[in-house]
């Protein structure tokens, strides 16, 4: 069994500052680890993923995330918040090499102030 | 670039009524995936699709659901009956394979 604890349903920051969202997950398999963001009245768009390999990834808008084995997480971080990046973000996990099944957290929406 | 398309983007439906939500997958995908997502919720899965079968539903996805490829092109999800409490954002996702799930705009559906 798969779950996803994504810990702040909300979280706030300046503009220029660190963006940090937590994630933490349970897998009785290797976890595929994946970060999406949905804008208002939009779709899911991946913004990184970890399958094998480096356990840092680099997705788009300049977003990172870290692979910690040891500590369950796979936490978002951005070095300085955009307005343009307020969103909801999910994280989402899979345990198989099939894409598509994912079991989501219960998402985090991100605030920029100005 | 390809992407997933899901018609119509607003649904509006009588309790009790069928509906059927559409869906165009990647063209070269083979498998196919419902989600919905319940206002102020998470998102949640409902069923994946491939070789022209279900491959997986979770326990939302009772009777009153199904999905069929008509046409090669089409991934449609009907809901026989609905009820006020299938009122969602659908998402419709489609796959090659090789771990990446790519999403369509949903339809939100809801029901009076």
């Amino acid at each position: 069994a798969q779950s996803v604890t994504q810990l702040g349903s909300h979280v706030s920051v300046s503009e220029g500052a660190l963006v940090l969202l937590r994630c933490n997950y349970s897998s009785s398999v290797p976890p595929y680890l994946f970060w999406y963001v949905q804008y208002p009245n939009q779709g899911l768009q991946l913004l990184l993923k970890y399958t094998t390999g480096a356990t840092l990834v680099k997705g788009i808008n300049g977003f990172e995330a870290e692979f910690k084995k040891s500590e369950t997480s796979f936490h978002l971080t951005k070095p300085s918040a955009h307005m343009s990046d307020a969103a909801e973000y999910f994280c989402a996990v899979s345990g198989s090499n099939q894409g598509g099944k994912l079991i989501f957290g219960q998402g985090t929406e991100l605030s920029v102030k100005p | 670039e390809p992407e997933v398309t899901q018609t119509p983007s607003h649904q509006v439906t009588q309790m009790g009524q069928e509906v059927i939500l559409r869906c165009v997958p990647i063209s070269n995908h083979l498998y196919f995936y419902w989600y919905r997502q319940i206002l102020g919720q998470k998102v949640e899965f409902l069923v994946s699709f491939y070789n022209n079968e279900i491959s997986e539903k979770s326990e939302i996805f009772d009777d009153q659901f199904s999905v069929e490829r008509p046409d090669g092109s089409n991934f449609t999800l009907k809901i026989r009956s609905t009820k006020l409490e299938d009122s969602a954002m659908y998402f419709c996702a489609s796959s090659n394979g090789q771990l990446e799930a790519f999403f369509g705009q949903g339809t939100r559906l809801t029901v009076v």
